[in-house]
């Protein structure tokens, strides 16, 4: 079946520096969502990319799509302690439904 | 505009057990979705309901159950519990069913301990 994997696992950083996760499908997808989740909390949508190729921002959150649709990133520039939390993506294999990453947990320390 | 509700919060049963949880979706949603999400993992999709048919289903035993009422709220029962449903367990709302894209609305989740 679709797996959905994420790298890195965890990322500690300090205020102000970047960060990066990278998500990666077993399988071709029609769309991609990412979501975050804080501690403690329930996964709120981000964004959803649904072309090859797409880029897509949010102030300093960038989202890509990579060309074959297998793989996205998201890229924060210029961490900040609100981005604390668990970021996910959740791929769509073309209407069977979501599948989840396992997430990337981020940590900003002040 | 209502967000997505869901009851009870927490929940503590006894291994063998029967639960049902409870979901409402947004405002404006006839679809709702319902995953499972253990400690430190992503979520795992259990089921999706839409206009009260379940509409795709992810790798669960049979005894996880669902219904979708006509006002769109859900329920989600799990018979003969065991130590491993331990988890949080999410429903999410959407304006639109699979196959099409849509955006997901999470509820806060009910956190169900199995003993």
């Amino acid at each position: 079946g679709q797996q959905v994997m994420q790298i890195p696992q965890y990322q500690h950083v300090q205020e102000g520096e970047d960060f990066t996760t990278y998500c990666n499908s077993s399988t071709t997808l029609s769309n991609i969502q990412w979501y975050k989740q804080r501690p403690g909390g329930h996964p709120v949508f981000l964004i959803q990319l649904v072309k090859s190729g797409e880029v897509k921002k949010q102030k300093r959150l960038t989202f890509q799509f990579g060309e074959a649709k297998k793989n996205s990133s998201l890229h924060i520039t210029a961490t900040q302690t609100t981005d604390v939390g668990t970021y996910f993506c959740a791929g769509d294999n073309y209407g069977q439904n979501f599948v989840f990453g396992p997430g990337t947990r981020l940590s900003v320390l002040p | 505009e209502t967000g997505v509700t869901q009851s009870p919060t927490h929940l503590i049963k006894t291994r063998g057990q029967q639960v049902t949880l409870r979901c409402s979706s947004q405002s404006g949603h006839n679809t709702v979705s319902w995953y499972q999400q253990a400690l430190g993992q992503g979520p795992q999709f259990i089921f999706q309901y839409y206009r009260e048919e379940e509409n795709g289903r992810g790798n669960f035993p049979p005894r996880f159950s669902g219904l979708q009422f006509p006002n769109y709220s859900s329920e989600l029962n799990v018979n003969a519990l065991e130590l491993d449903d331990s988890a949080l367990y999410l429903c999410a709302s959407s304006p639109r069913p699979s196959p099409e894209t849509y955006e997901q609305y999470f509820g806060p989740g009910t956190r169900l301990t199995v003993t």
